[in-house]
């Protein structure tokens, strides 16, 4: 079946880091994959869609310069959580299908800023 | 827009007892609707799907169907089992899934030996 690796599963960095997370669907291409943030107990709040060779499509309330998506290839999209500071400290998980079937999800990055 | 609402939890059962979590969507058009489960620490994996009205998704013992009529896909099993203990989110989408997902807010099961 569809396989998404996302990369690292967890992160501990001070405050004004920069963190970069990968996702990698590895036996599919993906034109679209999608980012979302899970806050604890609660649901997953889409951010952005991530779009290859072009602009990523972020959700209202969602800044961009602050949570850059670049998805170079067809196989790879990363998130970069810039100077991050502890309000983004989240649960970040990424997601990706080949065509027209369910999304399958990436294990997720838990992301902690000191 | 699209929404989904899914019945607040936490669900505490013991083993063998039967389950069921309701989910309720709102969607223009006719939308995929899907149950993801999470377990601790862990991202989300689809435990079943349907993509059309009276469509039944089963698996592990899990069904849903999808009521058109009555705007639902609730979750049930028969006799749950401890390492069914996870978060379970309904979710729908369009073109069978592959776009994005609107999500319900999650319900905790934990199910006790």
């Amino acid at each position: 079946g569809a396989v998404v690796s996302q990369h690292p599963s967890r992160v501990i960095c001070k405050s004004g880091t920069s963190v970069k997370i990968e996702c990698r669907s590895l036996d599919f291409q993906a034109t679209t994959m999608f980012w979302y943030r899970q806050f604890p107990k609660q649901s997953l709040m889409l951010m952005a869609t991530s779009n290859e060779g072009s602009k990523a499509t972020y959700e209202q309330g969602v800044e961009k310069d602050k949570f850059l998506i670049n998805h170079a290839s067809l196989t790879l999209s990363t998130l970069t959580v810039t100077s991050a500071h502890p309000e983004d400290s989240s649960f970040y998980i990424c997601s990706a299908s080949p065509s027209n079937q369910p999304q399958h999800f990436g294990d997720g990055t838990r992301l902690s800023i000191l | 827009g699209d929404s989904v609402t899914q019945m607040e939890g936490p669900v505490t059962l013991s083993e063998e007892a039967f389950l069921t979590i309701n989910c309720t969507y709102t969607a223009t058009g006719y939308p995929s609707l899907f149950w993801y489960v999470q377990y601790p620490g862990e991202g989300l994996q689809l435990l079943l799907k349907a993509t059309k009205a009276d469509d039944k998704g089963s698996n592990k013992g899990f069904e849903a169907t999808y009521r058109k009529e009555t705007t639902s896909f609730h979750l049930e099993k028969g006799s749950v089992q401890v390492s069914d203990s996870a978060v379970y989110f309904c979710a729908l989408s369009g073109q069978g899934g592959s776009e994005k997902l609107v999500f319900g807010k999650g319900t905790k099961l934990t199910v006790n030996p």
